[in-house]
């Protein structure tokens, strides 16, 4: 079965600071990855996803990511964050389902982001 | 853009009581999901629905489970008896094919008292 480990539980840094969050995953064939944000009491907000090809993958608001298949990662970046950036982010790795075409999500923990002004 | 709308935002039930959950996922997307956030866990897949009937589902999505989409447009989740270990944040979403992230909805929080 697919799994997804985050790390970091919690993560501060101050605002203008470069941000690397971790995540790896196991999953026997190439997987579906994903980033998402959750601020408090919203729902989940797709950052970016890698499906195939090029391994460094742009999403929004500044975020990127980089498969990395050999270390089994997808560790998400950001050059400089932003205030507006604490939040809650999940990576997740999403798991074909057989016969109907689909995918569905196995989320890890969790890394909560903290910016200090 | 198209959002996933799920109502209501919060919902209190006492256990024993059915509650259903409701989503209107978007309107060209043909794959529906429901997942849920136990406060502190990992959101956890409950099930998936594609042309009109489940075609995955978890451990979790036991007997009192069951979805439902009613008509063209809502995507329901019943539970038919709850209990105080369903309090958690149902989330909905949907995705138009397999090369496609999820829109999820920004949740029901259900508190079984």
């Amino acid at each position: 079965a697919q799994s997804v480990t985050q790390p970091d539980i919690h993560i501060t840094v101050s605002e203008g600071a470069s941000l690397e969050l971790r995540c790896n995953y196991s999953y026997g064939a190439t997987p579906y990855l994903f980033w998402y944000v959750q601020s408090p009491g919203q729902g989940l907000q797709l950052l970016l996803k890698y499906f195939s090809g090029d391994t460094l993958v742009q999403g929004i608001k500044g975020f990127e990511a980089e498969f990395k298949r050999s270390q089994s990662s997808f560790n998400l970046r950001k050059p400089s964050v932003h205030w507006s950036d604490a939040a809650e982010y999940f990576c997740a790795v999403g798991a074909r389902n057989s016969g109907a075409g689909s995918y569905q999500l196995t989320f890890g923990k969790g890394t909560k982001l903290s910016v200090i002004p | 853009e198209p959002e996933v709308t799920q109502t209501p935002s919060h919902q209190v039930t006492q256990m024993g009581q059915e509650v259903i959950l409701h989503c209107v996922p978007i309107s060209n997307h043909l794959y529906f999901y429901w997942y849920r956030q136990i406060l502190g866990q990992k959101v956890e897949f409950l099930v998936s629905f594609y042309n009109n009937e489940i075609s995955e589902k978890s451990e979790i999505f036991d007997d009192q489970f069951s979805v439902e989409r009613p008509d063209g447009s809502n995507f329901t989740l019943k539970i038919r008896s709850t209990k105080l270990e369903d309090s958690a944040m149902y989330f909905c979403a949907s995705i138009r094919g397999r090369n496609y992230g999820y829109t999820f909805g920004s949740g029901t929080r259900l508190t079984v008292v």
